[in-house]
């Protein structure tokens, strides 16, 4: 089994639908995050959380939300899709004990494809 | 704003042939660089780190790279290229005294038989 799970790994939906990509993980990690790709941008990160108490935005959080249930779960959602959301998304995990030194290495689940119609 | 650049969105080489990917970054101040790679319908893997230790690492499935302050480059090269390298490659920056990882735009590798 993946060390980083993602669902759903595909959805499609249309404009206005409200929409929830979960994660779980099973590394035992404090970090985790939300990235989206797209083609020729790279990976954006939208929203991290350092602890279950703790939750930022990245750089592009703007539509987007997110719950810390636990250690081991992080989940996206987006109140009211729009196609330009229309990407792949990725969740991600870190084990850094001391923030000034972060030297992490990021555990990647496979990816969420979400199509907003 | 700390940044890296990616020079080239499609490389292709044949197989056997010397690779070589760039990165370059944008800091007064050396940070982490990291190389990721993402092959086909998966998540990214990191390749290899530099975090202020020996100026050239080396990572998985031969690749290598090193970093030149005085180029404020991280480049990837691996000497023979195999098919199964063909991925997108992922360069990345922590600046320092900060916690996020920055991407850059990619890099997809094409090998040629």
């Amino acid at each position: 089994d993946a060390d980083v799970t993602q669902t759903p790994r595909n959805r499609i939906t249309k404009t206005g639908k409200r929409i929830m990509l979960e994660c779980s993980q099973t590394k035992g990690h404090d970090r985790m995050y939300w990235y989206r790709q797209d083609p020729g941008l790279g990976l954006r990160l939208i929203y991290y959380s350092f602890d279950v108490k703790d939750i930022n935005k990245g750089e592009i959080s703007d539509g987007y939300s997110v719950s810390r249930q636990a250690q081991a779960k992080f989940s996206l959602s987006l109140e009211s899709a729009i196609p330009n959301q229309t990407a792949l998304y990725f969740c991600a995990t870190s084990d850094e004990a001391d923030p000034a030194a972060n030297t992490g290495e990021l555990f990647f689940g496979e990816g969420s494809r979400l199509t907003v119609l | 704003a700390q940044s890296v650049t990616q020079l080239g969105s499609h490389v292709s080489v044949s197989e056997g042939a010397l690779v070589l990917l760039r990165c370059n970054y944008s800091s007064s101040v050396p940070p982490y660089l990291f190389w990721y790679v993402q092959y086909p319908n998966q998540g990214l893997q990191l390749l290899l780190k530099y975090t202020s230790a020996a100026t050239l690492v080396k990572g998985i499935n031969g690749f290598e790279a090193e970093f030149k302050k005085s180029e404020t480059s991280f480049h990837l090269t691996k000497p023979s290229a195999h098919m199964s390298d063909a991925a997108e490659y992922f360069c990345a920056v922590t600046p320092y005294n900060t916690d996020k990882l920055i991407f850059g735009t990619g890099t997809r590798l094409q090998v040629f038989p």
